[in-house]
């Protein structure tokens, strides 16, 4: 299970960070990937993080905006994105995918999404 | 990058009946050494996250019904759903792992009753 943390409300220019909690399972066996969804739109890819050693891959449209870190004592991944946009409103998901050294994964389980609104 | 192009955007389909989505890479997804294609199915119903249905593009995964159905190899992938049940309304769509960064999905197909 991915527990997410709630929604957000942030102004243009502002950072946020999205927790995503994991139960019942070995975290550092396993990668998490971030996906967003724009209202009514489709899923994109924003990067992954190694549960085992930490590693990132981050989406070129990211990079340089968006920080993926795991805290191993809580069985917690963090995705930071920074100066958010009104475009970066969306409902972020996390996802696990079983490889814990590659970013090239299927994800067979998913949080419920946080949804961050960016809005002045 | 790897786009992923499904096909059609929307199906209505009769309850009972066969409904099949397509999705087309622009390069192959499959790896020659062990001969597996990186390609899987989601469906996602309103207000939920994706559910995992297929992976290396023919596994279904656990508990989904065997009515779901995934085919295809290289560049042309189809899941299919051989009699549809009023559950399956959602979209679906499909993700290549074949290479990354980044992750690619398709556009999604949105799937209704006829």
């Amino acid at each position: 299970l991915l527990e997410q943390s709630g929604a957000d409300v942030k102004r243009p220019g502002a950072s946020v960070k999205v927790s995503c909690r994991a139960t019942g399972f070995t975290f550092p066996s396993y990668g998490i990937s971030w996906v967003r969804q724009a209202p009514g739109q489709g899923l994109e890819w924003m990067g992954w993080i190694s549960g085992n050693s930490g590693n990132t891959e981050y989406a070129q449209k990211f990079q340089g905006r968006v920080t993926m870190t795991t805290d191993r004592a809580t069985n917690t991944a963090y995705m930071e994105l920074r100066s958010l946009r009104n475009d970066d409103t969306a409902l972020y998901f996390c996802a696990r995918g079983p490889d814990p050294y590659s970013s090239s994964s299927y994800f067979d389980s998913w949080g419920h999404g946080t949804l961050v609104t960016v809005s002045s | 990058d790897i786009v992923m192009t499904q096909s059609p955007d929307s199906l209505a389909v009769s309850l009972g009946e066969r409904a099949s989505i397509n999705c087309k890479s622009s390069q192959s997804l499959l790896y020659t050494s062990n001969n597996k294609n990186y390609l899987a199915w989601y469906q996602q119903k309103p207000g939920q996250p994706p559910k995992l249905l297929i992976y290396w593009a023919s596994t279904r995964e656990s508990g989904v019904p065997d009515r779901f159905s995934g085919s295809g190899s290289e560049t042309d992938f189809t899941l299919t759903i051989s009699s549809l049940q009023a559950e399956d309304v959602a979209v679906y769509y499909c993700q290549q792992y074949y290479s990354s960064p980044p992750i690619t999905f398709g556009q999604g197909t949105r799937l209704e009753i006829k």
